[in-house]
């Protein structure tokens, strides 16, 4: 099973902060990345899918780009709000098929 | 509500028992995906089925099985279960191709006493 992995672990910044994530995932191969926000006591929910190298998807203050030459993936989250406060996950497809999770960036955003 | 129904939502059980998880997907969805999170684990891929056919398979163990029926609901058995076996058990469900997004149950919390 390919590894997918997130970076850093765990993220702690001020209201109003910028801030990014990193994933990285085996480049041969590629079929998906997908990136999934995991707020505390409920189900991820997908926040992008992006297929194709240069791909940039943005929604609201969220965006993310994608490598996939390099095998690497950003998460950028502009003006951090408390509400942004969650686990983000990412997630690339083993063999075309299941999706294989990294164990994910926690982000704390202080008021 | 995401659409994609598991049950229960909480089972504490004893060691050496077996319990059955039960997952119905999003409506038009035909595969269905089971992960296993247990603590300070990120979400382990367990099993996928697509259409009542086992797809692909991860990190199950031999103690757990799982099928999917023919009205797409599908079931995961944890059998001689283990203090280790206590996790969040997800079952996500999309219409199959790699590019789609999985839509995620609530879960099902196990506690193995």
């Amino acid at each position: 099973i390919l590894n997918v992995e997130q970076s850093p672990q765990s993220l702690h910044v001020q209201e109003g902060d910028s801030t990014n994530f990193t994933c990285s995932f085996p480049s041969s191969n590629f079929y998906a990345l997908h990136w999934y926000r995991w707020e505390t006591a409920k189900s991820p929910e997908a926040l992008f899918v992006m297929t194709l190298n240069g791909d940039e998807k943005k929604k609201g203050r969220i965006s993310a780009t994608l490598n996939t030459k390099e095998g690497y993936s950003y998460l950028y989250i502009k003006g951090s709000q408390p509400e942004d406060s969650a686990t983000y996950l990412c997630a690339s497809p083993q063999a075309g098929t299941a999706l294989i999770f990294g164990k994910g960036t926690t982000l704390s955003v202080s008021s | 509500d995401s659409g994609v129904t598991q049950t229960p939502k909480h089972l504490i059980t004893a060691t050496g028992q077996r319990v059955t998880l039960r997952c119905s997907p999003r409506s038009g969805d035909l595969s269905v995906y089971w992960y296993q999170q247990s603590l300070d684990q990120g979400l382990q891929f367990l099993i996928q089925y697509y259409n009542g056919e086992e797809r692909a398979k991860g990190n199950i163990l031999e103690r757990f099985s799982a099928q999917q029926f023919p009205d797409l609901h599908s079931e995961l058995n944890l059998s001689s279960l283990e203090l280790g076996d206590s996790a969040l058990y997800f079952c996500a469900s999309s219409t199959q191709q790699a590019s789609n997004v999985l839509t995620f149950g609530a879960g099902s919390r196990l506690t193995v006493l």
